[in-house]
C-alpha cells in the first residue's frame, strides 16, 4: 500500500491566490522529504529538501519566497505555492525515504494543480 | 556534473515478451545508488529497483531486473514477461554520493522511457 500521500491531489484556482500542499508520511518518520515538479512530458526535476526543525533547501532556480515549505512535523510537510500564477501550473510530487535519509525515497500520489 | 540518459523516448513490447530499457550515467562520485521509477498515466511514482555502485550483483525484484555494467556507465532495466499493466513511464534515477562530509538523497532523473505493452 501506499506509504506517502498528498493532498490535495487536483486543484484548480485563480490567478493570485495561494495553495497549499500537504505530503504525509503514513507509516514512518521522515525528518527529511522532497518537493518536485513536473511539467508534462518531461521529466521531475527537484524543487527543494524538506527538513524537520530547519529551513528548506532550495535548489538553483526556484524562489524560496513564491515556494514556501515548512516540515511541520516528523510525518508532514507543506509546500504553499504563493500567488500562484498560470505558469505555475505543474504536477507537484513529493517523497520521502522511508528508513533514514539515504534509504529508496517513496513517492506520493502528486498534486495536480491548474492556475487559470 | 551528474547526468542521466535515457535515449529511448518510447518502446513496444509484445505481452509476455522481455523488453530492456537503457539507461546510462555520468558521475564523477564513487559511491551512488541508481534506481528505477514507473510513472503510469495516474502519475505516481512507483520505485522498482535499486543498484548501488559497489553492489557486486545485479539487483532483481520478482520480474524487474538491472543490468548494471559500471565500466561502461550503464544501468539498463530488463522487465522479463511483459503485462498490459507495464504500460507506463519509466524514469531512471541516480542519487548523488557523499561528497564534501556530507551525504545528499537528491535525485537526478533521466527523460524517461514511454513503454507501450501490446496485446
Amino acid at each position: 500500500g501506499a506509504v506517502v500521500s498528498q493532498h490535495p491531489s487536483r486543484v484548480i484556482c485563480k490567478s493570485g491566490t495561494s495553495v497549499k500542499i500537504e505530503c504525509r508520511s503514513l507509516d514512518f518518520q521522515a525528518t527529511t522529504m522532497f518537493w518536485y515538479r513536473q511539467f508534462p512530458k518531461q521529466s521531475l526535476m527537484l524543487m527543494a529538501t524538506s527538513n524537520e526543525g530547519s529551513k528548506a533547501t532550495y535548489e538553483q532556480g526556484v524562489e524560496k519566497d513564491k515556494f514556501l515549505i515548512n516540515h511541520a512535523s516528523l510525518t508532514l510537510s507543506t509546500l504553499t505555492v504563493t500567488s500562484a500564477h498560470p505558469e505555475d501550473s505543474s504536477f507537484y510530487i513529493c517523497s520521502a525515504p522511508r528508513g533514514g535519509l539515504l534509504d529508496t525515497q517513496y513517492f506520493g500520489p502528486g498534486t495536480r494543480l491548474t492556475v487559470l | 556534473a551528474q547526468k542521466i540518459t535515457q535515449t529511448q523516448p518510447g518502446m513496444f513490447v509484445q505481452e509476455k515478451e522481455a523488453v530492456t530499457l537503457d539507461c546510462t550515467y555520468d558521475t564523477s562520485d564513487q559511491s551512488y545508488g541508481l534506481f528505477w521509477y514507473k510513472q503510469p498515466s495516474s502519475g505516481e511514482m512507483i520505485f522498482l529497483i535499486y543498484q548501488g555502485s559497489y553492489d557486486e550483483q545485479n539487483a532483481t525484484e520478482g520480474r524487474y531486473s538491472l543490468n548494471f555494467q559500471k565500466a561502461r556507465k550503464s544501468a539498463n532495466l530488463v522487465i522479463s514477461a511483459s503485462q498490459l499493466g507495464d504500460s507506463a513511464m519509466y524514469f531512471c534515477a541516480m542519487r548523488e554520493g557523499l561528497r564534501y562530509g556530507g551525504a545528499t538523497n537528491k535525485l537526478i532523473f533521466g527523460t524517461g522511457t514511454l513503454l507501450a505493452v501490446q496485446p
